[in-house]
């Protein structure tokens, strides 16, 4: 079985809708991170936790929110989406000190 | 300036070459520094972490110089294999290191 899983791996909604990723991990990391990419800009940061406690913002927060249900969940939320949030995205977790991401296997989203 | 800066290529080369990617990273006070591969649709994985001294594995090198704030990533013999897009990873020390990525180098390998 996946390290980190994401689901769904795919998803279509339409403007204004609320929906939400779920990324969960089995490394036992502390650290975990939602990225989207698009093609040209590379992977950019959402959000990140560091441990279930920590919520901090990442360099394109704007629009979306997170939740660190547990060690080993962590949800990414589109309020209400917008055409502009059509974008791959990934989740990450890192352990403390070492820093190597380890990804999940991404959801395609596509807001209509 | 972006934080990490990278040629997007696409290199083309042909099966057997040597090939070379730079990346550049503006904050001088990063700590550590990676490569990533990514295939087409695919998570990114790590292909190598890059020290000061830089390292070697197999067909791959990687180096860093500090002082003028890139890291490299030479691919000898190329395979078809290789053809993959390269991204750089820089750590910088923001409360707990936060990864910055580059936004990749597409090569291509051809027979």
């Amino acid at each position: 079985d996946a390290d980190v899983t994401q689901t769904p791996r795919n998803r279509i909604t339409k403007t204004g809708k609320r929906i939400m990723l779920e990324c969960s991990q089995t490394k036992g990391h502390d650290r975990m991170y939602w990225y989207r990419q698009d093609p040209g800009l590379g992977l950019r940061l959402i959000y990140y936790s560091f441990d279930v406690k920590d919520i901090n913002k990442g360099e394109i927060s704007d629009g979306y929110s997170v939740s660190r249900q547990a060690q080993a969940k962590f949800s990414l939320s589109l309020e209400s989406a917008i055409p502009n949030q059509t974008a791959l995205y990934f989740c990450a977790t890192s352990d403390y000190g070492l820093e190597t991401q380890y990804f999940g296997p991404g959801t395609r989203l596509l807001v209509l | 300036r972006k934080e990490v800066e990278q040629d997007p290529g696409p290199f083309n080369v042909p099966e057997g070459a040597t090939v070379a990617f730079n990346c550049t990273y503006s904050n001088s006070a990063s700590q550590s520094f990676f490569w990533y591969r990514q295939d087409c649709r695919k998570e990114p994985k790590l292909l190598m972490s890059v020290y000061s001294s830089g390292n070697e594995d197999g067909r791959f090198t990687a180096q860093l110089n500090r002082a003028s704030q890139y890291i490299s990533l030479l691919i000898r013999d190329s395979k078809l294999s290789d053809s993959a897009t390269y991204l750089c990873a820089v750590n910088i020390p923001t409360g707990g290191f936060k990864t910055i990525f580059g936004a990749g180098t597409r090569l291509f390998v051809k027979a």
